[in-house]
C-alpha cells in the first residue's frame, strides 16, 4: 500500500532563517506531487506541483521553492522566511493523470 | 478556469441528526471529476469520494451519501445520523482539462454537538 510521509511534524523558526521541508512516497511510482499551505481556519493554496524529476510549477510566487530530486522525494524551501509563511504545509501526491490526492500528516510552521 | 463554491463556512448540528454538506462548481469542460475531503482536527486531509462527470449516480457509504446533479453543477455531501466524530472541516474539489491540479473549495467546518 502507498504511503505518504512528511517531516517535521511542527517546527518554530525564526524570521530570516531557512526552511526545509521533506516529503517521501512509498509504495508508487511516478506520482504527481503537490505542495498545499493553509493559514489557520482557511482554505487550502496549492503552493507547487510536480509531474516528474526536477519538474516543478510554481502556482504563487513568493519566497518559497521546491524541488524533486529524486521520483517519490518532495522538498518545499525557503532562504529567508517570513512571519507570512506561518501555517500548515501539506505534502500530496495523485496518480498520473485525473486522480484524487492522498495527503501526507502535514507539518506546522510557526514563524517568530 | 474552475471553481468551486462552498457557501456554508460553518454548520453546527446536534448528534443524530441530518446534515447536507452544499458544493457548487464551475467548468468548462465537459470532463471534470469532482471530489470530497475530510480534514479532522489532526489536520490530515483523508479522501472520501470521487465522482466522474460522465456518472450522476449517486453513492451511498454508510451514513454518508453524495448527490451529484450536472443540471444544476451540485455535488451535495449528506451525513445521516451525525456524530461527533463527524465533526471536522470538508473540502469540496474540482479537477477538469485534464490539468494536473485540483481546485478547492474554501471548506465547510462541522461541529456535532453531543
Amino acid at each position: 500500500s502507498q504511503t505518504i510521509h512528511q517531516w517535521p511534524a511542527t517546527l518554530v523558526q525564526p524570521v530570516g532563517s531557512p526552511l526545509s521541508l521533506e516529503c517521501t512516497v512509498e509504495g508508487t511510482s511516478n506520482p504527481n506531487l503537490y505542495w498545499y499551505r493553509q493559514a489557520a481556519g482557511r482554505g487550502l493554496q496549492l503552493l507547487f506541483y510536480s509531474v516528474g524529476i526536477g519538474q516543478i510549477s510554481s502556482e504563487v510566487p513568493q519566497n518559497l521553492s521546491a524541488s524533486r530530486p529524486q521520483d517519490r522525494q518532495f522538498i518545499l524551501s525557503s532562504k529567508k522566511l517570513l512571519l507570512s509563511d506561518s501555517g500548515f504545509y501539506l505534502c500530496a501526491w495523485s496518480v498520473r493523470g485525473v486522480g484524487e490526492q492522498y495527503f501526507g500528516p502535514g507539518t506546522r510552521l510557526t514563524v517568530t | 478556469a474552475q471553481k468551486v463554491t462552498q457557501a456554508q463556512t460553518e454548520i453546527s448540528v446536534v448528534e443524530k441528526e441530518d446534515v447536507t454538506l452544499d458544493c457548487v462548481y464551475e467548468t468548462r469542460d465537459t470532463t471534470y471529476y469532482l471530489f470530497w475531503y475530510k480534514q479532522p482536527p489532526s489536520g490530515e486531509l483523508v479522501f472520501l469520494i470521487r465522482r466522474n462527470s460522465f456518472d450522476e449516480q449517486n453513492e451511498i457509504s454508510g451514513r454518508y451519501s453524495w448527490n451529484f446533479q450536472k443540471s444544476t453543477s451540485s455535488f451535495n455531501f449528506t451525513i445521516t445520523a451525525s456524530q461527533v466524530v463527524d465533526s471536522a472541516v470538508y473540502f469540496c474539489a474540482l479537477n477538469s482539462g485534464g490539468y494536473q491540479k485540483v481546485t478547492f473549495g474554501t471548506g465547510t467546518k462541522l461541529q456535532v454537538i453531543p
